[in-house]
């Protein structure tokens, strides 16, 4: 299977703040990687999909990328309904692997 | 617009059975294929496995063979998740996410169902 190494687990930030998450595949993906975000509520809204394509509805300040093996998920300047979980999900291969997620915390 | 609405919450004894819903509107149903994924407490995400709408061709993860069933009632637009013999293990919250395929991956997620196993 292939393994997803998600980091930071828990990051925590202020407001305005740029943040970026990071997801290493251990094997390659091809850029078959979403970004879903989890709110406390439990609700799961995918934010990107193909490494770096936004999803309808998304606001810019996501933005993702990929440099080799390694996929990243940048949000610009952190507003309040961005604090939640954020998970990384490769689709290349069965079975489809997350990362372990990110809490994203307010400062 | 595109939903997928699951059935509420279970509360079961362990050796009993549990059928959860996904009930798909906004789209034609049988074009796309349907994930699910379980989230135990406090714990990440981890897929199940996917049905092929079209073809009813269930496919599931190594973890989920045996007691985990998926199926469809088309007509409805409806997908079923069914878990015999449940296991304390088997406590959590269970999505279903709309697959668009190869490159687009999973889109739309239901809201969740949660399972809880208790004597």
């Amino acid at each position: 299977d292939i393994q997803m190494t998600q980091s930071p687990s828990s990051l925590s930030a202020s407001l305005g703040e740029r943040v970026s998450l990071t997801c290493r595949a251990s094997q390659e993906i091809s850029g078959y990687l979403s970004w879903l975000q989890q709110k406390p509520d439990g609700t799961i809204k995918r934010l990107i999909y193909a490494a770096s394509t936004l999803d309808s509805g998304v606001p810019k300040r996501f933005s993702g990328s990929r440099s080799g093996s390694d996929y990243s998920l940048t949000i610009s300047s952190l507003e309040s309904e961005d604090f939640a979980d954020y998970y990384c999900l490769q689709y290349a291969t069965y079975p489809w692997t997350f990362g372990g997620g990110t809490k994203l915390e307010i400062k | 617009q595109i939903q997928l609405v699951q059935s509420g919450p279970e509360l079961k004894k362990p050796g009993e059975t549990v059928k959860i819903a996904c009930k798909a509107s906004g789209y034609t149903f049988t074009n796309y294929g349907m994930n699910w994924v379980k989230q135990a407490p406090g714990k990440g995400l981890k897929w199940m496995g996917w049905i092929n709408t079209y073809t009813e061709e269930p496919t599931y993860g190594d973890d989920f063979k045996g007691r985990f069933a998926f199926s469809l009632e088309t007509s409805a637009s409806t997908a079923y998740l069914q878990i015999n013999k449940l296991k304390n293990e088997d406590m959590a919250t269970y999505f279903c996410a709309r697959d668009r395929g190869s490159f687009y991956g999973m889109d739309q997620w239901g809201q969740g169902t949660s399972v809880t196993v208790s004597s």
